[in-house]
């Protein structure tokens, strides 16, 4: 099955610095990556999803971007805010059949005022 | 909020209590999921549930039985419990699961196992 890895574990940044995170994939087949951001006492919230077609989508502060070859993607977000704080997922699918979201272990991002 | 909501909140029980967990979703959505988040792993999907019908089950304890009366609700039932199953359940739903459609996720229930 597939196998999601994600690093770092902790993230700490300065306010108005970028945030990087990675993850790495498995299963060739998988062509469906979101991004799901957990605050603090809530489930996860998507923030941004990109589909194999794609090599990067943006949405104002946060891009995705994805390189099928080496089988990985990464989360941008740039001009951190204090608001970003939270636990940040990736995960991996097949958009189509039986295969559900497969998570990475997840990266706490502390962004520093 | 999302429009997925999870009771109660938090839980303690027993290990020879039973409790359930509810879920309810108001996004006229035809899948549901059990989801188990413990500390410092990844989320572990427990069962997926279409159209009421459970299509997945992630070799789960028996001492974990879900219930899916209708679309919009899901229950998880609690019985004789182990400390280590101590973790924060998450529901989520989505459109259907064989299509490309975001799961929205409720804000989980902390659960205690004494």
């Amino acid at each position: 099955g597939e196998n999601v890895e994600q690093h770092p574990s902790t993230l700490s940044v300065q306010e108005g610095d970028s945030a990087v995170i990675k993850c790495t994939y498995s299963d060739s087949a998988s062509n469906y990556f979101p991004w799901y951001k957990q605050e603090l006492g809530k489930g996860p919230q998507l923030i941004i999803d990109i589909r194999s077609n794609v090599g990067e989508k943006k949405d104002q502060r946060i891009a995705v971007t994805l390189n099928k070859t080496a089988k990985h993607f990464s989360l941008h977000i740039t001009e951190t805010q204090p608001e970003d704080s939270a636990v940040y997922f990736c995960a991996a699918s097949i958009d189509t059949g039986r295969r559900a979201l497969t998570f990475g272990s997840g990266t706490r991002l502390q962004v520093q005022p | 909020e999302t429009g997925v909501t999870q009771t109660p909140r938090h839980l303690v029980m027993g290990m020879t209590n039973k409790k359930s967990l509810k879920c309810e979703q108001h996004l006229g959505h035809n899948a549901m999921y059990w989801y188990k988040q413990s500390a410092k792993k990844p989320l572990e999907l427990m069962f997926v549930y279409n159209f009421k019908e459970q299509t997945e089950n992630n070799s789960v304890p028996s001492r974990f039985s879900p219930e899916c009366p209708n679309s919009s609700h899901l229950f998880l039932h609690l019985h004789t419990l182990q400390p280590e199953d101590s973790a924060l359940y998450l529901c989520a739903s989505s459109q259907d699961p064989w299509t490309r459609e975001t799961q929205y996720f409720g804000p989980g229930t902390r659960l205690l196992v004494l």
